[in-house]
């Protein structure tokens, strides 16, 4: 595997379900983040994480849960979540959190879908 | 406190036509400026980047920006649109004072017309 990945690619879940999204990153990367992407809405960031430590938390709700056991590995645990929680996730990585000038590479998204 | 606006939500070109996708940022400090692209069910691609050297900057797949201090503008150009860019982008900007935070736009969705 190359780049970011990033497990399940779909996912549909009642709203009283537990679930967990997955990524990984392939590249020696030190700072990771989650994204939210809504129909007509920008990229909102959820969670930053560097060197498995938590720098940001952007206002999320308590149903998301953020986990980095280490800095190849980022986990989304999902509970009682709403409708309107479905979206497309997005999962990041950069070189670190040092230069502005990292840029971010992206997995390709878990589709999640709360009926 | 930064922004970025990208003007058109949707843009619709030629094949072979010229591509304009603009995008205009607020920022109290010199950014950075990316530009990446989204295909149908995938993550965001960098295409390309500016970081404080050559104002024009050239990218993957034929794409260039050119930053522009005067006009807090950035955007993306590629001579000839071919059907395979048919995709959404988005400009985003990250300042370069320290901070993580990258402050993505709206997108601007390309059509390409056979």
């Amino acid at each position: 595997e190359t780049g970011v990945t990033q497990t399940p690619r779909h996912l549909v879940m009642g709203m009283t379900n537990k679930k967990s999204l997955k990524c990984e990153q392939h590249l020696g990367h030190n700072a990771m983040y989650w994204y939210k992407q809504s129909a007509k809405k920008p990229l909102e960031l959820m969670f930053v994480y560097s060197l498995e430590e938590r720098v940001e938390n952007n206002s999320v709700p308590s149903r998301f849960s953020p986990e980095c056991p280490n800095s190849s590995h980022l986990f989304l645990h999902l509970h009682t979540l709403q409708p309107e929680d479905s979206a497309l996730y997005l999962c990041a990585s950069s070189q670190d959190l040092a230069s502005g000038s990292f840029e971010q590479f992206f997995g390709p998204g878990t589709r999640l879908t709360v009926l | 406190a930064q922004s970025v606006t990208q003007l058109g939500s949707h843009v619709s070109v030629s094949e072979g036509a010229l591509v304009l996708l603009r995008c205009n940022y607020s920022s109290s400090v010199p950014p950075y400026l990316f530009w990446y692209v989204q295909y149908p069910n995938q993550g965001l691609q960098l295409l390309l980047k500016y970081t404080s050297a050559a104002t024009l900057v050239k990218g993957i797949n034929g794409f260039e920006a050119e930053f522009k201090k005067s006009e807090t503008s950035f955007h993306l150009t590629k001579p000839s649109a071919h059907m395979s860019d048919a995709a959404e982008y988005f400009c985003a900007v990250r300042a370069n004072t320290g901070g993580f935070k990258t402050i993505f736009g709206a997108g601007t969705r390309l059509f390409v017309k056979a």
